[in-house]
Parts: structure tokens; C-alpha cells; sequence
């Protein structure tokens, strides 16, 4: 089946740095998502991508969709202490009816 | 607000009991979902649902069932099969499942069992 690794699977980093993580498919996606969620509730999504080439932003995230589209990334950018959480991708193969989660990314920030 | 509730938060049950657990959405989306995510993993795939009186089993449907007898309601319930129901459980909708398939989550149920 369709699997997504998700990288790194965790972070630490400084209030202010820039974080980047990706996602990478062993397949073809149509669609990739990024969601964020703290602990106890439930994933919010930051950024969805339909085309591959694709770059959105949503504040001081910034998301690619990759030119193979296997994979995508996340960055983002002056990192502040709200951003801590687990961020996860989300893809979806055309014709599936289905969304991959990959494993997650533990965002951790030292003030 | 549009959004969805989730209920309970949080849901202790004894072994062997069956227990259902609660989505409603307002956002008038077709299609809803059940996952199960354990401490440091993904998500999980147990059930979804495309159209009202219409589901499909996820990846790890055993030991659940659903019904989908509203447009917005779309409730699981955890039978005594399910070997390791203690998980925290998260309903998500959107508009449909083949195309911009964006899925908005609940806040979750988080179930114990004792």
C-alpha cells in the first residue's frame, strides 16, 4: 500500500530559527496537506496543494508541492513558541478515496 | 460556527462493554470519518463515509461499527471485540473523498478502558 515518511520525526530548536520537515511517497500524489496538533485536540490544517510546483504560504508557513509529486515540504519560518506541536502531511493518490497520514513531526522550541 | 463537536472528551468503560462515541458536523459535508491514533503515532484509518446510509471500512475496522443515518452525524461505537480500544479518537469531514478531499477534524475523544 501507499506509504508517506515523514521527516524529521522530531526537532529542536531555538525560539526565532527556521524549521523545515518533508514528506516523500512511494507514489504519485494529487493532493498534499499539512496539519498542525497540539496536544489533546484535534489536527487543524495549514495548507493544502493541488498542483505539482505548487508553493502557498499561510502566514510564516510556507508549503511546496513537489515537482515529481512525491513528496512536499513545510517551512516555517522566525519559529515562536505558539508553533510547538506535532505537524503531520496528508496525500492523496488520484482515484483514492483515501488520505495517507505520515508519522508526524515533533516541533519542540527552547524560548 | 460551522465546525464539528466531538462528545464525550474524555470516556472511561469497563472491559467488555460496548461504548458509542459522538460526531456531528455543520459544515453540510458529504463525507466523514473515524480515526484512531495511539500515543506517538499517525493517524488510523477505522471507518468512512461518503453519502448518508453508506460506509466503507478503513484500515482497521475490527472490533468497530458506524451508522450514517444523517447527513451530519456519523457515530462509532467501540464493541467488546475491539482487543485494544484505549486510543484517543478523531472524526473528521469534508466535502467529498475523491477530489479536494481537505478534511477537518474534531477535537477527539480520548477513551479509557479500565
Amino acid at each position: 500500500g501507499q506509504q508517506l515518511n515523514q521527516s524529521p520525526q522530531s526537532m529542536f530548536i531555538q525560539e526565532g530559527e527556521d524549521v523545515s520537515m518533508n514528506c516523500t511517497s512511494s507514489s504519485i500524489f494529487n493532493t498534499w496537506l499539512w496539519y498542525k496538533q497540539d496536544p489533546g485536540e484535534g489536527p487543524v490544517l495549514l495548507i493544502a496543494l493541488y498542483k505539482a510546483g505548487e508553493l502557498t504560504s499561510n502566514g510564516r508557513l510556507t508549503a511546496q508541492f513537489g515537482i515529481t509529486r512525491k513528496d512536499s515540504f513545510l517551512n516555517i519560518s522566525a519559529s515562536i513558541p505558539s508553533d510547538v506541536g506535532i505537524y503531520f502531511c496528508a496525500g492523496q493518490a488520484q482515484g483514492a478515496q483515501k488520505l495517507v497520514f505520515g508519522q508526524g513531526t515533533r516541533l519542540t522550541i527552547n524560548p | 460556527d460551522g465546525g464539528i463537536t466531538q462528545s464525550p472528551k474524555y470516556l472511561f468503560r469497563k472491559e467488555g462493554q460496548n461504548v458509542t462515541l459522538s460526531c456531528e458536523q455543520n459544515l453540510n459535508h458529504d463525507a466523514m470519518y473515524w480515526y484512531r491514533q495511539d500515543p506517538g503515532q499517525g493517524l488510523r484509518l477505522i471507518y468512512y463515509s461518503q453519502i448518508v446510509n453508506d460506509f466503507q471500512k478503513g484500515d482497521i475496522a475490527e472490533g468497530y461499527s458506524v451508522s450514517r443515518e444523517k447527513k451530519e452525524s456519523f457515530p462509532l461505537t467501540v464493541t467488546s471485540a475491539q482487543k485494544n480500544p484505549t486510543a484517543f479518537y478523531l472524526c473528521a469531514s469534508s466535502q467529498g473523498v475523491f477530489i479536494y478531499n481537505e478534511q477537518f477534524f474534531g477535537p477527539g475523544t480520548r477513551l479509557t478502558v479500565l
